[in-house]
């Protein structure tokens, strides 16, 4: 089974800091995918980033990198100059891999409050 | 737009009564997944459906039915509702052949109230 953990309930911050959302997982297997997604207000679940076991590079996209570290079992999210735009609930996932179709098991999610 | 349709974006009912979610999957997609948000329980996932059939199973209640048809949308039947049973219900969708099969793509959700 795997697991998620996403100990920052709520982080708030102002406008052009920088802020860094953590998440921690735990799984058995050894070929796994990891995700985060956004939720803004309106409600749905937009996809950010995909990473797959095998690949630690970092990623940067614009003002948002991940840092992938299987020693700590780590996948952490930041935001560079944070803008108000950026104000969401924040759900780092993982599915097992091999089968390429799995069910995907969320964190508790972050929720960011940017202010102006 | 992630290309994932759901209807109806709401759904207001009564205790006992039965329901149907419907999700278009994006175009070439053969995997759809139902999840469930509630505030309690987070985001969990219900099932999946990969080509017309059931590929795997989660926290779904007896109460709660699911299928895929032949065109690859999905519907997700949820009967004898409880006030507990409110939530965001979302269907997602995956598996697109010749592109990234592992990545799912949301639908803007149905958010159910049971009164």
């Amino acid at each position: 089974a795997q697991k998620v953990t996403q100990a920052q309930t709520e982080i708030s911050v102002v406008e052009k800091e920088d802020v860094t959302l953590d998440c921690v997982y735990e799984t058995r297997d050894t070929t796994y995918y990891l995700f985060w997604y956004k939720q803004p207000p309106s409600g749905e679940l937009v996809f950010l980033i995909r990473r797959n076991s095998f690949d630690e590079q970092n990623e940067i996209s614009g003002r948002y990198s991940w840092n992938f570290q299987k020693s700590t079992s780590s996948f952490n999210f930041t935001i560079t100059a944070s803008q108000v735009v950026d104000s969401a609930v924040y759900f780092c996932a993982s599915n097992a891999g091999g089968t390429s179709y799995g069910k995907l098991t969320f964190g508790q999610g972050t929720i960011l409050t940017v202010h102006p | 737009d992630s290309g994932v349709t759901q209807t109806p974006k709401h759904l207001i009912t009564a205790t006992g009564q039965r329901v149907t979610l419907r999700c278009s999957p994006r175009s070439g997609d053969l995997s759809v997944y139902w999840y469930q948000q509630s505030l309690d329980q987070g985001l969990q996932f219900l099932i999946q459906y990969y080509n017309g059939e059931e590929r795997a199973k989660g926290n779904i209640l007896e109460r709660f039915s699911a299928q895929q048809f032949p065109d690859l949308h999905s519907e997700l039947n949820l009967s004898s509702l409880e006030l507990g049973d409110s939530a965001l219900y979302f269907c997602a969708s995956s598996g697109r052949v010749g592109g990234n099969t592992d990545t799912q793509y949301f639908g803007p959700g149905t958010r159910l109230t049971v009164l």
